[in-house]
């Protein structure tokens, strides 16, 4: 089965901090992850994704992602952290099985930056 | 500018009543999703389509409907809505056919039943 997991319902931050958010994912085939941002009130907006090439990616707003092939993970992570990044992020894979290449949404972080 | 709406932002109604939620996208896309989300948590797929005159279920069973006459409108209807029916519905639409595959999403109705 195909799954992302999201193994920290909140993180906590100082603002200026570097922050990383997890997600671990498990896949038949190659992966194509994805993180997305949810302010309150709206709907989610992408934020960046990998589907080939560096393990390192690059995303809007700063953040960046790191693709561990041994470790399954595509963590998220920004450098210094701004309380404007306080918000609900998602992790989300493609479904490779089915054909329906629809994506699976981990169960979210909420991510707080304190100032 | 390509963008995707959702209306009504917000719908307080009672139970018993028929109601539809609209999704329109400006982005040619013919892939187009509706998720269903409680307040700060998970999402969850409820209803899909490739394209004009298809529709499939998502991964969760819902009382809901959809149809896809028009490229870019994709409406959700419930026909007797409940309280259990309370939450957020969120629409997106990607590419067929990409190799990216991102969906992109509409800011969302927050339906409450009373």
């Amino acid at each position: 089965a195909q799954s992302v997991a999201q193994p920290e319902d909140q993180v906590n931050v100082a603002e200026g901090n570097p922050l990383t958010v997890k997600c671990t994912y498990s896949v038949s085939g190659n992966p194509y992850l994805f993180w997305y941002v949810q302010y309150p009130n709206r709907g989610l907006q992408f934020l960046l994704k990998y589907i080939t090439g560096d393990n390192l990616v690059k995303g809007s707003y700063g953040f960046e992602a790191e693709f561990n092939k041994s470790q399954t993970s595509f963590h998220l992570k920004k450098p210094s952290a701004l309380v404007s990044d306080s918000a609900l992020y998602f992790c989300a894979v493609r479904d490779s099985q089915t054909g329906a290449n629809n994506l699976f949404f981990g169960t979210g972080t909420r991510l707080t930056v304190i100032p | 500018e390509a963008d995707i709406y959702q209306t009504p932002r917000y719908l307080v109604i009672g139970t018993g009543k028929k109601i539809t939620l609209e999704c329109s996208q400006t982005m040619g896309h013919d892939k187009m999703y509706w998720y269903q989300q409680d307040p700060g948590m998970e999402l969850h797929l409820i209803h899909y389509s490739y394209g004009v005159n298809s529709t499939e279920k998502g991964d969760l069973s819902s009382e809901s409907t959809v149809s896809r006459i028009r490229t870019e409108h994709f409406p959700l209807t419930l026909e007797s809505a409940r309280p259990s029916h309370t939450s957020q519905y969120l629409c997106a639409s990607s590419e067929q056919g990409a190799s990216s595959y991102e969906q992109y999403f509409g800011p969302g109705t927050r339906l409450t039943v009373t």
